[in-house]
């Protein structure tokens, strides 16, 4: 299976703050890669598919890069809903898999 | 636009089997754009894909659960089931039901990204 390997695994920050999390596959996804936001006692988020395509009715503070190993989800400028988890997910091969998650926290 | 709502005991014992099922609103489950699947994510821990299904039956299995899942459609009735069997601790979570767009292309699998999902069910799994 592919793992994939977040980084940080958690983050403090403070609303205006410019964010950013890296993603990296045990191996080439091309950009078989999608974000996501997950805030407790609700549905994970679709924030990011296709590496660097923006989710329909997403903000356009979130953006994404990157493919074949590497990947980068940034926030450009934090607001108080945006403190969450976030995780990676690769599609390019069986079984999908999850990044471990980086929780962003207030500073 | 497509809506997912899980529903099954919260609570299961140790050595049984959990029952869960979805229900689709606003969208086919027998479209051939989807596949229909189960997620779960243990307290504290992160996100883990169990098993999709097409609505023809085709179906994917995550192979660190496979030989105690199955994951079934029902299109007429507009849900889809998921079995998981000899449970134990170790499977205490929420767990979502979600869609995922269908790929099968050279540079993806036939599961894509994942949107809707459902709103989560907790299952405790104790005696």
């Amino acid at each position: 299976a592919i793992q994939l390997t977040q980084s940080p695994s958690s983050l403090s920050a403070s609303v205006g703050d410019r964010v950013t999390i890296t993603c990296r596959a045990s191996q080439g996804i091309s950009s078989a890669l999608a974000w996501y936001q997950h805030k407790p006692g609700k549905a994970p988020k679709l924030l990011i598919y296709d590496a660097s395509s923006l989710q329909s009715g997403v903000p356009s503070r979130f953006s994404g890069s990157g493919s074949g190993t590497d990947f980068t989800l940034t926030i450009s400028s934090l607001q108080p809903e945006d403190f969450a988890t976030y995780y990676c997910q690769q599609f390019s091969n069986y079984p999908i898999t999850f990044g471990q998650g980086t929780r962003l926290d207030i500073k | 636009q497509l809506q997912l709502q899980e529903s099954g005991p919260g609570l299961v014992k140790p050595s049984e089997t959990l029952s869960l099922t979805c229900a689709v609103s606003g969208g086919s489950i027998s479209s051939r754009s989807y596949y229909w699947g189960w997620f779960r994510q243990p307290p504290g821990k992160g996100l883990e894909w169990i098993a999709s299904i097409y609505y023809s039956g085709s179906t994917y299995y995550n192979p660190s659960l496979e030989s105690r899942v199955t994951i079934s459609v029902d299109t007429s009735k507009k849900y889809f089931s998921l079995k998981l069997t000899s449970v134990t601790a170790s499977d205490t979570a929420f767990y979502y039901c979600a869609t995922s767009l269908r790929g099968c292309s050279a540079t993806t699998s036939c599961l894509t990204w994942i949107d809707p999902w459902g709103q989560g069910i907790l299952v405790t799994v104790s005696s």
